[in-house]
Parts: C-alpha cells; sequence; structure tokens
C-alpha cells in the first residue's frame, strides 16, 4: 500500500539554528499536509500543498512540494523554543479519504 | 481549538471489558475518521466515515467496530482488547472524505489495556 517516508526521526538543535524536515513518497500524490504535534497534545493542521513545485511560507516555515509531487519539505528558519514538536506529514494519492502520515519528526530545541 | 470533542480523556479497562469512545465535532464536516498513535509508529488510519457511510476499514480487527449514527457523531466500540492496543486514539473530521481537505484532530483518549 502507499507509504509516507518522512525523516529524520529526530532533530536537536540549538535555538536560533534553522531545521528541515523531509517526506518522500514512491507514488504520485494529489496533495501533502503538514501537521505539527506540541507534546500532550494533538495534530495540528498547518498547510496544504496541491500543485508541483509549489513553495509556501507561514513566517520562518517554508514548505515545498517536489515538481515530481513525490516528495516535500518543511523548513523552519531560526528555530525558537516555541518550535517544539512533532511535525507529520500526510500524503493521499486519489479520492479515497485515505490521508496517510509519515513517521513524524521530532524536534527538540535548546534555548 | 474545540471543534471536534472527544470523551473520556483516559480509559483504562481490562481485556475482559466492553467499553466505548465518542466524538463529535462542531464543524459542520461530511466526514470523520479514527487514527491509533502508539509510540514510535506514525497515526495508522482505522476508519473513515463520508456522509454516514463507512468508506475506509484498514484492515482492523473486529474488536474494534465504528457506529456513525450522524455527520457530528462518531463512535469506537471496544470489547475484548488485548494489551497492545493501549494507546491515544484520535478522532478527525474534515470538510469532505476526499482525502483533499485538512483534518481537525479531538485531544484524543488514552487507552490503557490491562
Amino acid at each position: 500500500g502507499q507509504q509516507v517516508m518522512q525523516i529524520p526521526q529526530y532533530q536537536h538543535v540549538q535555538e536560533g539554528e534553522d531545521f528541515t524536515t523531509y517526506c518522500n513518497s514512491s507514488t504520485t500524490l494529489s496533495n501533502i499536509q503538514w501537521y505539527k504535534q506540541r507534546p500532550g497534545g494533538h495534530p495540528v493542521f498547518l498547510i496544504q500543498l496541491v500543485k508541483s513545485g509549489e513553495v509556501k511560507k507561514q513566517k520562518r516555515l517554508t514548505f515545498q512540494f517536489g515538481e515530481a509531487k513525490k516528495n516535500s519539505s518543511l523548513h523552519i528558519t531560526a528555530t525558537q523554543t516555541t518550535d517544539v514538536g512533532t511535525y507529520f506529514c500526510a500524503a493521499s494519492s486519489g479520492n479515497t479519504g485515505k490521508l496517510i502520515f509519515g513517521q513524524g519528526t521530532t524536534l527538540q530545541v535548546k534555548p | 481549538e474545540t471543534g471536534v470533542t472527544q470523551t473520556p480523556r483516559h480509559l483504562v479497562m481490562g481485556m475482559t471489558n466492553k467499553k466505548s469512545l465518542k466524538c463529535e465535532q462542531h464543524l459542520g464536516h461530511n466526514a470523520m475518521y479514527w487514527y491509533k498513535q502508539s509510540a514510535k509508529k506514525p497515526l495508522e488510519l482505522m476508519f473513515v466515515y463520508s456522509l454516514e457511510e463507512r468508506v475506509e476499514n484498514n484492515s482492523v480487527p473486529s474488536r474494534f467496530s465504528p457506529e456513525c449514527p450522524n455527520s457530528s457523531h462518531l463512535f469506537l466500540h471496544l470489547h475484548t482488547l488485548q494489551p497492545e492496543d493501549s494507546a491515544l486514539y484520535l478522532c478527525a473530521s474534515s470538510q469532505d472524505g476526499t482525502g483533499n481537505s485538512p483534518l481537525h484532530f479531538g485531544n484524543g483518549t488514552r487507552l490503557t489495556v490491562t
């Protein structure tokens, strides 16, 4: 079945450093969504990418969708302690309602 | 965010018990989902309901039984569970059931099976 691979699993950074997580699929995706889950919380939707090569920004966060619509990345510039949490990508390859989540990247930020 | 409400927040049950998890959404969405989140595992899709019809059953054991009486309510009935079923069970809703609209999650039910 469809799988979405996300790397790295964990990332520890010093406050102010940049952070990137990558999401890859072997199949062409209809769209990709990104979520953030704070410790003890639930996943919260951040953004959705639909078009090939799409780039979207939210303040210090930059999201990219690959040209082949098989990979995506989330980049955080100058991390802050409020960025701590697990970032998940989620993707579907059709209109089945089957949104598959990556394993998540857990970000720790040292002040 | 209080758009999706799950009860109870925590549940401890024995392997012979029968219990139910409840989810209610106040967002006017047409699709609802159950996901399972275990430690060190990705979120696992269990069930999808779109317009109150089950459109996805992701090879979930029969000891988990979903029920969707209307587009605002979703239940997960549990019976004769195993200790490995201990996990965070997350309910979510979305505008439609195509997989192309964002999910809004509830706070989850932390289930422990003893």
